[in-house]
């Protein structure tokens, strides 16, 4: 059972290009949450989806940022019109059905770095 | 608003003392809490559960105090491979109805030779 999978491990982009993340949670998961990591900061939260659905996208900047869990194939995490101020490591997690009483288990992560 | 707060550390520890650290919540609401281990530049990984009995693995253990809402991390007999950030992580913490996992920011662990 291959663990959470992440796709680039490494992304680099020039300012106004888009960015594309993928995360291909563990078998058997249906929830997915998106995690942003600046230098030398804490996780912080993005988006929690489960297959089609957004179930919370408070920690996502209303412009620019997209996220999405379709039926079939991985999850997406889309930056339109990056800015370096979006480089960073962008962690996706995933966990089984059950919700709250289950951990998360993260993928190794996509570190973008906007020239 | 914080809703799941650690102190950041640096946490500056000799080899083979004890430590411990604590994390505090807001939403009494919380079901579900857990400690992550990350090292620099990989992804956070599950240390421990902490359930409401509290619980041990090892030198590892953790409490939870409901009425107070925190939960504690104690390590004992530290070793250097000990050194990381640890990540306090509460389902249900946001009370707003969200049950996503909040991480607070790490509370960064050296322990020293």
């Amino acid at each position: 059972n291959a663990g959470v999978m992440q796709n680039p491990r490494h992304l680099v982009r020039r300012r106004g290009q888009e960015a594309r993340l993928r995360c291909s949670p563990m078998k058997g998961h249906s929830h997915v949450y998106w995690y942003r990591q600046l230098p030398e900061e804490g996780l912080k939260f993005m988006v929690y989806l489960q297959k089609e659905n957004i179930i919370d996208e408070s920690g996502m900047p209303k412009e620019r940022f997209s996220a999405e869990f379709p039926k079939e194939g991985p999850s997406i995490l889309r930056i339109q019109q990056v800015v370096r101020g979006d480089s960073a490591a962008y962690f996706c997690a995933s966990s089984p059905p059950g919700g709250q009483d289950t951990e998360a288990f993260f993928g190794q992560g996509t570190r973008l770095t906007v020239v | 608003r914080k809703e799941v707060e650690q102190d950041p550390g640096p946490f500056n520890v000799p080899e083979g003392a004890t430590v411990a650290f604590n994390c505090t919540y807001s939403n009494s609401a919380s079901q579900s809490f857990f400690w992550y281990r990350q090292d620099c530049r990989k992804e956070p990984k599950l240390l421990m559960s902490v359930y409401s009995s509290g619980n041990e693995d090892g030198r590892f253990t953790a409490q939870l105090n409901r009425a107070s809402q925190y939960i504690s991390l104690l390590i004992r007999d530290s070793k250097l491979s000990d050194s990381a950030t640890y990540l306090c992580v509460v389902n249900g913490a946001s009370g707003g109805g969200a049950d996503g996992l909040t991480f607070g920011k790490g509370t960064h662990l050296i322990i020293q030779p």
